[in-house]
């Protein structure tokens, strides 16, 4: 089992332009949630996605959208980057309709510049 | 608001010693559940305990165990006999459904276990 696996894994990107993350959930799970973790920070969740639309969705502005596959997969789209969107960008999968932990990857390292 | 509250940036340990990590938290829900979770430098979130939140007994998972008080809504984590690997971040994060799920993270204690 490879667990939740993001790719890639450092980015570095300039501002104003758009950037894709991608994870593949952990085997068996079709929920994806995304975090975004500012250095020194806890995670922030961003959204969850299940049956290939957004269930839920936390305080992040419309340049934060996703999308998730028939297999599950998710990616992460940011438009218009700002130097503040630098962090780590987790995906954590997990099992809906259950309350569970969910399962993180290692993240995707986005630097701004 | 949904909040989770650790006030204590940063702590150290002795190795083989014990050590208690705080956590608050607010929220208005009834049904929910309480994690610890561990990251380490490899950045990877790795779970340390969870607690169900409509069970009284305390969970326990070998050297790790929580003290849940749900009325003061406190949720603190005991590290007993600490090993050097411990040093880490830990979040304390409490998850509830609204629709989907959705886990709210505190803002971490950083533990350095010295030798």
């Amino acid at each position: 089992d490879a667990g939740v696996t993001q790719s890639p894994t450092h980015l570095i990107k300039t501002r104003g332009q758009q950037v894709t993350l991608r994870c593949s959930p952990k085997s068996g799970h079709d929920t994806v949630s995304w975090y975004q973790q500012a250095l020194g920070q806890g995670p922030q969740f961003i959204f969850q996605y299940y049956e290939e639309e957004e269930r839920q969705r936390g305080n992040f502005p419309d340049r934060f959208s996703g999308h998730q596959f028939p297999n599950y997969s998710s990616e992460l789209n940011v438009n218009a980057l700002l130097l503040g969107d630098s962090a780590l960008y987790l995906c954590a999968s997990s099992l809906r309709g259950v309350f569970a932990e969910a399962f993180f990857g290692q993240g995707t390292r986005l630097t701004v510049v | 608001a949904q909040t989770v509250t650790q006030s204590q940036p940063e702590m150290s340990v002795q190795e083989a010693e014990t050590v208690t990590l705080s956590c608050t938290y607010d929220t208005s829900e009834s049904n929910y559940y309480l994690f610890w979770y561990k990251q380490p430098p490899s950045r990877q979130m790795i779970l340390v305990i969870r607690q169900e939140a409509y069970k009284q007994q305390n969970a326990t998972e070998n050297r790790f165990s929580v003290n849940f008080q749900k009325a003061a809504k406190s949720f603190s984590l005991k590290i007993s006999d600490s090993q050097l690997g411990d040093t880490a971040m830990y979040f304390c994060a409490f998850q509830i459904r609204t629709g989907g799920f959705k886990t709210i993270f505190g803002a971490g204690t950083r533990l350095f276990v010295k030798a």
